[in-house]
């Protein structure tokens, strides 16, 4: 199994221009989630998706869009990059085991790290 | 905004000897976390407490968890030069969404 992967692993972009960060993962998890990480600081949730199908805000999602078409994939989109975007990207997922949705630990990719000039 | 606060932000210890690092919430939660991240690297699991226990350990490590004082603290042992990265809590609260502190940067001299 390849876990979480991440493409791409760095970008440069222009300030207003738009990519898509994609994230797959083979585990079946039914969790996504998109994270930044600045120097520094700990990891601050972007989106996150508890399904196929479904999206929700975390606590920094201005400036970016996220769409899960399919379990295994996670798209994390900007429209219009700023450079308070440059920061590195972290991608996880995890699946709720047991008789409930406890005690579930995060698989993350490698990151993509992201510079807008 | 952070819920978890480790403490300190970072620590230097030589090789062999103990690390420990705190980390502190504010709510209630499911069950904590902590994670190790190499430089440039993704985060990786390493251990996982529920709200009802105290203590865990896996290997060199030992985990408590105080939930009156709602902190934890993760301890390694001998440490050795390999284990030289950041070091993060996370709490899974009520929505079983994880919450991430700022983490404790450890460096081991040879």
């Amino acid at each position: 199994n390849a876990g979480v992967t991440q493409t791409p692993k760095f970008r440069v972009l222009k300030t207003g221009q738009s990519m898509t960060l994609l994230c797959a993962q083979d585990m079946n998890h039914e969790y996504m989630y998109w994270y930044r990480q600045d120097p520094g600081m700990g990891l601050r949730l972007i989106h996150y998706s508890v399904g196929e199908g479904t999206t929700a805000k975390g606590e920094v999602p201005d400036g970016y869009n996220v769409s899960r078409l399919k379990k295994q994939n996670f798209l994390l989109g900007l429209e219009s990059a700023a450079p308070s975007q440059t920061s590195v990207y972290f991608c996880a997922s995890s699946y709720p085991e047991g008789t409930g949705v406890f005690d579930t630990e995060a698989f993350f990719g490698q990151g993509t790290r992201l510079t807008v000039v | 905004s952070q819920q978890g606060e480790e403490d300190p932000q970072a620590l230097s210890i030589q090789e062999g000897e103990n690390a420990t690092m705190n980390c502190s919430y504010k709510t209630s939660i499911n069950n904590l976390q902590w994670y190790r991240q190499n430089s440039g690297r993704g985060l990786v699991h390493l251990i996982l407490i529920r709200s009802n226990e105290r203590e865990k350990h896996s290997g060199r490590l030992r985990v408590t968890l105080d939930t009156s004082k709602k902190s934890s603290s993760l301890l390694i042992t001998a440490s050795r030069a390999a284990d030289t990265a950041s070091y993060f809590c996370a709490t899974e609260d009520s929505n079983y969404q994880l919450i991430w502190g700022a983490g404790t940067k450890l460096i081991i001299k040879p």
